[in-house]
Parts: C-alpha cells; sequence; structure tokens
C-alpha cells in the first residue's frame, strides 16, 4: 500500500463551482500534514498546512480526519487559477507525497 | 530572496553515460532533500540530508545514485551509468530549522537519457 493516496482525478469543474477531494494515508502515527500545489511543469508549492481542528486560507479550506486517515482540501468559488494538481503530503521526517489530484477550471 | 536554484535546467545525455546535477539550497536552510518525478507521478524521494548528520539514503533507487552535500551548503546529485527509466524531473527542496515542516523547491532538472 502507498504512503499517500489520491483520487487522481481529474476534476473539472466551471468557474464559481466548489470541488473537493481526499487523500488518504498509511502511517497512523504520522503528525503533520500538507497540501502543496504543482502548476504544469514547475517545482511543487506549498499551498496550506492541515491542522487537525481544520483551517481555512481564504476559499481553501482543508480538514483533517485521523481515525479514518484522511485529509481533505475544498476549494470555494473556483478560479481559472486554481487550475493546478493538488498533492497531498505527510510528513514523518520526510516529506511523502501522493501522486497528485488534478483540478480544471474552465471558464 | 533567492531561492533554491538547480542546474542545469535540461539535461539530455546517453544512456550508459553518468550525470551530476546541482542544488544550491536556500542560505541559512540546514536541510536538503532530492526527489524524483517521472511524468504524470507523484514525487518519489531520494535522499535527505540536514546539518552535519549522516544522510538519510533509504530513498536512492540503486547504487548508481549517489548525493553529497559539500559544506553544509551545495549538494550534488550523481547519477552513474544512466538508463532510459532515470529519465525524470529531479527537484530539490531545502527548510530552515524553525520551519523544518515547510520545504522550498527548485525549478527541477529535466533529465532525458536517450
Amino acid at each position: 500500500r502507498k504512503e499517500v493516496e489520491q483520487d487522481p482525478g481529474p476534476f473539472n469543474v466551471p468557474e464559481g463551482a466548489t470541488v473537493a477531494f481526499n487523500c488518504t494515508y498509511s502511517n497512523s502515527a504520522s503528525q503533520s500534514f500538507f497540501w502543496y500545489r504543482q502548476d504544469c511543469r514547475k517545482e511543487p508549492k506549498l499551498l496550506m498546512s492541515v491542522y487537525s481542528s481544520g483551517n481555512e486560507d481564504g476559499r481553501f479550506t482543508a480538514q483533517l480526519n485521523r481515525a479514518s486517515q484522511y485529509i481533505s482540501l475544498l476549494i470555494r468559488d473556483s478560479k481559472l487559477s486554481d487550475s493546478a494538481t493538488y498533492l497531498c503530503v505527510v510528513n514523518d521526517y520526510k516529506l511523502s507525497f501522493g501522486a497528485g489530484t488534478t483540478v480544471t477550471v474552465r471558464a | 530572496g533567492a531561492g533554491v536554484s538547480q542546474s542545469p535546467s535540461n539535461k539530455v545525455t546517453e544512456k550508459g553515460k553518468d550525470v551530476e546535477l546541482r542544488c544550491d539550497p536556500i542560505s541559512g536552510h540546514t536541510a536538503l532533500y532530492w526527489y524524483r518525478q517521472s511524468l504524470g507521478q507523484g514525487l518519489e524521494f531520494l535522499i535527505y540530508f540536514q546539518g552535519n548528520s549522516a544522510p538519510d539514503k533509504s530513498g536512492l533507487p540503486s547504487d548508481r545514485f549517489s548525493a553529497e552535500r559539500t559544506g553544509g551548503s551545495v549538494s550534488t546529485l550523481t547519477i552513474q551509468r544512466t538508463q532510459q527509466e532515470d529519465s525524470a524531473v529531479y527537484l530539490c527542496a531545502s527548510s530552515s530549522p524553525r520551519l523544518a515542516d515547510t520545504q522550498y523547491f527548485g525549478p527541477g532538472t529535466r533529465l532525458t537519457v536517450l
């Protein structure tokens, strides 16, 4: 089983829509979690950390469910610029990356 | 300020040749990581340097891969006797002691082995 698994998508949504996706992780002792964003042919960049109580950053909301070992990301009011691959990341002293969920926002 | 830099940005080589990829981390960052990303795949951890500690080489796929970090700063990833399956983007990242969880990535080196 992979350490971090994601639905690859793609999620194709119209501007203004809400899109949400999850990732699951295998190590129940994992302590810190992140969402990174990767644009085509670019390096990954940190989008947001994921806190136990859930957290928001503008239109982005991240949730952590330790019991079921999954992390979610929700994007509200999607913009064209949100089109990217979103990488779920678990930190077990080294970062373990999911393969990414591709989101395409269309006009 | 200056971010993580990598060179070359692109490298095309013939099967069987050796290649060296370079990473300059952000100044003051004590941790340095190498990852590999094959087309359409997620990032695969290769090696991790933290300060003067022995590196974590657990992700290196074979003994053809090695890495060094000189003076706690610049790192070189060397691939000997390259194979076609080594073709990928090799990404370097660094993080600071205060924000160890946050890694900053370089633009990567796209390696193509013919």
